[in-house]
């Protein structure tokens, strides 16, 4: 069965700090991944998405960036947070063929 | 680009009553409509979905309609129970990969 691993469950950061959240999926070849943020109450934000290795699709322009280093692999990055990057931070897969996305358990970040 | 729009924002019913959650959409080209549950703190999930070549799909408790006329569909939860309690967020797609989510509904039973 597939499963979506993100990491770490919480983060504080310092504002002007670096950032990268890392999200893994197993159990399926070439999915779709994506990236939302979801700040405190409010809905969910498609920020980047991913159909192949190398391919990113950005819905958002911001300090934020992300990479697909690997099939099963995505990373969001930044180089200086600032105050209004914190939140809830969501990876999801799905496939082509099927728009079911499956999300990983979030990450709560906090710049201060 | 897609638009939903949510409504309400905040509910409130006694348990046992009966949950309705609207949404409207403005690409007539969507044709995948998925409901998720968020517990606080937790990940979303999928608790039904709809394709647009279906009018109504039910399962157990929670049943989900569409009118792709007025692009509109709606939630509805019968026989609410505690742990119905949590922010719901509707859904559409065009099929293009991407979902846009309606903003949410926190909602509350109340024992």
């Amino acid at each position: 069965s597939q499963t979506i691993h993100q990491w770490p469950a919480t983060l504080v950061q310092p504002v002007g700090s670096p950032l990268s959240l890392e999200c893994t999926v197993e159990g399926t070849s070439n999915p779709n991944l994506y990236w939302y943020r979801q700040a405190a109450g409010r809905g969910l934000q498609l920020l980047f998405y991913s159909v192949g290795i190398g391919q990113i699709s950005s819905e958002v322009p911001q300090n934020l960036s992300a990479s697909r280093p690997q099939d099963r692999q995505f990373i969001l990055s930044s180089k200086k947070l600032l105050l209004s990057d914190s939140g809830f931070y969501l990876c999801a897969w799905g496939t082509t063929t099927n728009e079911k996305l499956f999300f990983g358990s979030g990450t709560q970040l906090s710049v201060l | 680009g897609e638009n939903v729009e949510q409504h309400p924002s905040t509910l409130s019913v006694q348990e046992g009553d009966s949950a309705v959650i609207k949404c409207t959409y403005s690409d007539s080209a969507s044709n995948y409509f998925p409901w998720y549950k968020q517990e606080l703190g937790k990940r979303p999930q999928l608790i039904i979905d709809i394709r647009s070549n279906v009018g109504e799909k039910k399962d157990q408790r929670i049943a989900v309609t569409l009118n792709k006329t007025a692009k509109h569909f709606s939630l509805h939860i019968t026989e609410t129970q505690p742990e119905d309690s949590a922010v719901y967020f509707c859904a559409a797609s065009t099929g293009n990969e991407k979902l846009t989510f309606g903003t949410g509904t926190r909602l509350t039973i109340i024992p």
